[in-house]
């Protein structure tokens, strides 16, 4: 079955370590996004991907990194730049000419302490 | 940009009831219409699309049409179960290839 996934469902990690998130696509779509949502939030965007190795900031991408070497694969790396990091984390993909109809990953629930 | 705004939950209502969750929007030209589901612990998925004024998008029982007039793209559901109970998203379409989401609207549905 085609779909993305996520990993780990739940990760935890110490304060001033960076973790990667990964997210993982079978659709082959293009496009690839990362979101952030905390509780009682909308989706905020973090990075986007519309072609390999290209990506592009979204709206709160300070203290994140993300890369695209391959269609089907986009991990996002939180740095301890990022001041407040937990949070659930969500991935999604799209193909080209219908950008706005998102396919998501499960999610991952990141927990710093 | 766009904006987008759900009317606030949560939304708490009786199995079998009718469901009405409202979502206007802000958008330059004519942008598509989008309905995303979010059921507990889970990423969102989408319920239903509108791409032109008067269009009627439906799925499981949920509908919204398109109101040009009144840049609103409501969602209703004649009778919830509690199957429904999640967060539900209005998402219009933008000009940066990104859609807008709207904060969601949580549905709790009692037996």
């Amino acid at each position: 079955d085609g779909g993305i996934t996520q990993s780990p469902k739940y990760l935890f990690r110490k304060e001033g370590q960076n973790v990667t998130l990964s997210c993982e696509q079978n659709l082959n779509h293009d496009a690839m996004y990362w979101y952030r949502q905390d509780p009682g939030q909308g989706l905020r965007l973090i990075y986007y991907s519309q072609i390999v190795n290209d990506f592009q900031k979204g709206d709160i991408a300070e203290g994140y990194s993300v890369s695209r070497e391959k269609k089907e694969s986009f991990p996002l790396t939180v740095t301890s730049a990022q001041k407040n990091p937990t949070a659930f984390y969500l991935c999604a993909s799209s193909k080209e000419g219908d950008f706005y109809e998102q396919y998501f990953g499960p999610g991952t629930r990141l927990t710093v302490t | 940009g766009n904006s987008v705004t759900q009317m606030e939950g949560p939304v708490t209502l009786s199995e079998e009831a009718f469901l009405t969750i409202n979502c206007t929007y802000t958008a330059t030209g004519y942008p598509s219409l989008f309905w995303y589901v979010q059921y507990p612990g889970e990423g969102l998925q989408l319920l239903l699309k509108a791409t032109k004024a008067d269009d009627k998008g439906s799925n499981k029982g949920f509908e919204a049409t398109y109101r040009k007039e009144t840049t609103s793209f409501h969602l209703e559901k004649g009778s919830v179960q509690v199957s429904d109970s999640a967060v539900y998203f209005c998402a219009p379409s933008g000009g940066s290839y990104i859609p807008t989401f709207g904060r969601g609207t949580s549905l709790i549905v009692h037996p």
